[in-house]
């Protein structure tokens, strides 16, 4: 069955510090890869993707993630976490040739940055 | 901006009082989906319109029907509400349902809530 991971419900980080929300995947074929974030009550914003190409992915509010194909992960990190980062997120894939518009969520990460 | 817009962000119905849920789009795709998302859990995929074909995911109740009277706007129906249906409903849009296209915008949701 095709499937994403994301090991840790929660990632608690200190405010200057580096960041990293592990996501892991289960998919035949190359996959396209997403994160979302979610903030409390609202809808899901996009962060970024990975479809082809580098391997490292740069997104919104300073973000990134790495595509490992071997590894079959597609880790978010930052550099430098804010306060305001604190929310939801969310990693996604659309097999490549999947059904129509089909996304695979996992089921979230709680990141919580403590000033 | 061009944007996906939900209305109400927030639904409060009786239990087996059907309840629509609307959602609306300026940014002219061709495709709009409904997705289900329960308190700590990732969204779930209920149906999609690609244009005005409709495509139902196996695992959606029949209490659950969908409407697209044109390119902009999209509602839920539920038939006869239960109390495990109280959830945010996310509405999203993308240009297409393959590749790069498939990029999924989402709304703010509407949170249902069933007494």
């Amino acid at each position: 069955a095709q499937s994403v991971a994301q090991p840790e419900d929660q990632v608690n980080v200190a405010e200057g510090n580096p960041l990293t929300v592990k996501c892991t995947y289960s998919v035949s074929g190359n996959p396209y890869l997403f994160w979302y974030v979610q903030y409390p009550n609202r809808g899901l914003q996009f962060l970024l993707k990975y479809i082809t190409g580098d391997n490292l992915v740069k997104g919104s509010y300073g973000f990134e993630a790495e595509f490992n194909k071997s590894q079959t992960s597609f880790h978010l990190k930052k550099p430098s976490a804010l306060v305001s980062d604190s929310a939801l997120y969310f990693c996604a894939v659309r097999p490549y040739g999947g059904s129509q518009g089909n996304l695979i969520f996992g089921k979230g990460t709680k990141l919580s940055v403590k000033p | 901006d061009a944007m996906v817009i939900q209305n109400p962000r927030y639904q409060v119905t009786q239990f087996g009082k059907p309840v629509t849920l609307s959602c609306s789009q300026t940014l002219n795709h061709n495709v709009m989906y409904w997705y289900q998302q329960k308190s700590s859990q990732a969204p779930k995929l209920l149906f999609h319109y690609y244009d005005k074909d409709f495509n139902n995911e196996a695992d959606t109740p029949d209490n659950f029907q969908s409407r697209r009277p044109n390119t902009s706007f999209c509602f839920l129906d539920i038939r006869s509400p239960g109390l495990g249906d109280a959830a945010m409903y996310l509405c999203a849009t993308s240009r297409g349902v393959s590749g790069r296209a498939n990029e999924q915008f989402f709304g703010p949701g509407t949170r249902l809530t069933v007494l």
